[in-house]
């Protein structure tokens, strides 16, 4: 049961160019939305969020849009530079500050940041 | 920058045996989860935890599982009888508050024999 999901398993981009990174999600309970990047033998570090009341969240060279209509979210990260390369997981949770989140995560996609 | 730790970073244990996973979240952090990766599939959620008690357990988390905050710092996994299909990467998170980001250790990597 896929509730989130991450079409492109890879993505290769130059450095200096623009990385665009996407997310479905089936739910319509999901209301907070997060991009985790992953490094190999580390655990994820979390990026950026955001919530369904928005539909843009910028932080730096991150920018995540969110779609709630077509049920979509993307990451941007401008410029992209080698030290990107990553598996980027995106993931939803309905918002309950009472227990926490129980994510669903994406099944990643790895960004290629070539020099 | 504070960070959450996760011990043993491998562990290795026959089928059927019990073993204890442990964490030590952000010191100021109050809620503490537990998520597991299968190799070649995507993370999942485990359990959440908040005021020495379970708020919310997937159900994945059967009666074979267990959590703990022993004390002031740590935050442990059980598993009481590991089967071969618990192998896997858990990795313990926290999160300041309910609706704060989750920061993630590195992972304890549980292989069953």
């Amino acid at each position: 049961d896929q509730q989130v999901k991450q079409n492109s398993p890879s993505l290769s981009v130059q450095e200096g160019r623009i990385s665009i990174l996407n997310c479905d999600y089936t739910n319509s309970m999901f209301d907070y939305f997060l991009w985790y990047k992953k490094y190999p033998a580390e655990g994820p570090t979390f990026l950026i969020s955001i919530s369904s009341i928005k539909d843009k969240n910028e932080d730096g060279r991150f920018t995540v849009f969110l779609n709630k209509s077509a049920k979509h979210l993307s990451l941007h990260i401008v410029p992209s530079q080698p030290g990107d390369s990553a598996v980027y997981f995106c993931a939803a949770s309905p918002r309950n500050s009472n227990s926490g989140y129980a994510l669903n995560f994406g099944k990643g996609t790895s960004l290629l940041v070539t020099p | 920058e504070p960070e959450v730790t996760q011990t043993p970073s491998h562990q290795v244990t026959q089928m059927g045996q019990e073993v204890i996973l442990r964490c030590v979240p952000i010191s100021n952090h109050l809620y503490f989860y537990w998520y597991r990766q299968i190799l070649g599939q995507k993370v999942e959620f485990l359990v959440s935890f908040y005021n020495n008690e379970i708020s919310e357990k997937s159900e994945i988390f059967d009666d074979q599982f267990s959590v703990e905050r022993p004390d002031g710092s740590n935050f442990t996994l059980k598993i009481r009888s590991t089967k071969l299909e618990d192998s896997a990467m858990y990795f313990c998170a926290s999160s300041e508050l309910g609706d704060s980001p989750l920061h993630f250790g590195n992972g304890t990597r549980l292989t069953v024999t």
